[in-house]
């Protein structure tokens, strides 16, 4: 099956500091999906990206689909308290109705 | 809020006993997806469905089954729970012709 590397494991930053994580894949995906989990509660979508290269923003976070078609990059500008949660990336083949997902980064702010 | 609700959302059971999970959803979505999150590993998939009565297996099928007979009640049943399927269950849906998934609150198993 497909395999997902997300890195780094996890971040430990001060508030305001931007933040970069990325995902690799084994596979070339035709679908990169982000999401963020707070504890106790399901994952929710932030971005979702369909084309190679395309670059798309949600506030503070930007998401980029490699060129390669297997990585994916999620940016967080300017960290603040809320930012604190595990941050997942998805990826999907063609063809598949079935995601396969990162292990995830923990994000943790600093006082 | 993808009117996604699982039931029970929290529930400690011992070992050999059966077990089935709910996912209930209000919006008439055709895929529903039955995932297990534990440390270390990200989100896996158990089952899926495409519609009522059809169900695939996912990367982690064993020791479970599902059904699926009206569109919005997808069931994850575990017939013999052993200590290492205690994790957190998410059951999630496909929105419409896109390829994004929506997360439930999810249901926290215990087997003792």
């Amino acid at each position: 099956g497909q395999q997902l590397n997300q890195s780094p494991q996890s971040m430990f930053i001060q508030e305001g500091e931007d933040v970069s994580m990325n995902c690799t894949s084994s596979s070339i995906f035709n679908t990169w999906l982000w999401y963020k989990q707070d504890p106790g509660e399901g994952p929710v979508l932030l971005i979702a990206l369909y084309k190679a290269g395309e670059l798309t923003s949600n506030g503070r976070l930007t998401a980029q689909f490699g060129i390669t078609r297997k990585d994916s990059f999620l940016n967080i500008s300017a960290s603040i308290p809320s930012d604190v949660g595990i941050y997942f990336c998805a990826g999907r083949v063609f063809g598949n109705e079935k995601l396969t997902f990162g292990t995830g980064t923990r994000l943790t702010i600093i006082p | 809020d993808a009117g996604i609700t699982q039931s029970p959302r929290h529930k400690v059971t011992e070992t050999g006993t059966p077990v089935t999970l709910r996912c209930h959803q209000t919006e008439n979505h055709r895929y529903m997806y039955w995932y297990r999150q534990d440390p270390g590993h990200g989100l896996r998939l158990i089952h899926y469905s495409y519609g009522v009565k059809d169900t695939d297996k996912g990367e982690v099928s064993d020791g479970y089954s599902v059904s699926r007979s009206k569109t919005e009640d997808f069931l994850l049943t575990l017939e013999s729970a052993t200590s290492s399927q205690t994790s957190v269950y998410f059951c999630a849906i496909k929105g419409g012709t896109s390829y994004e998934q929506y997360f439930g609150p999810g249901t926290r198993l215990t087997v003792t």
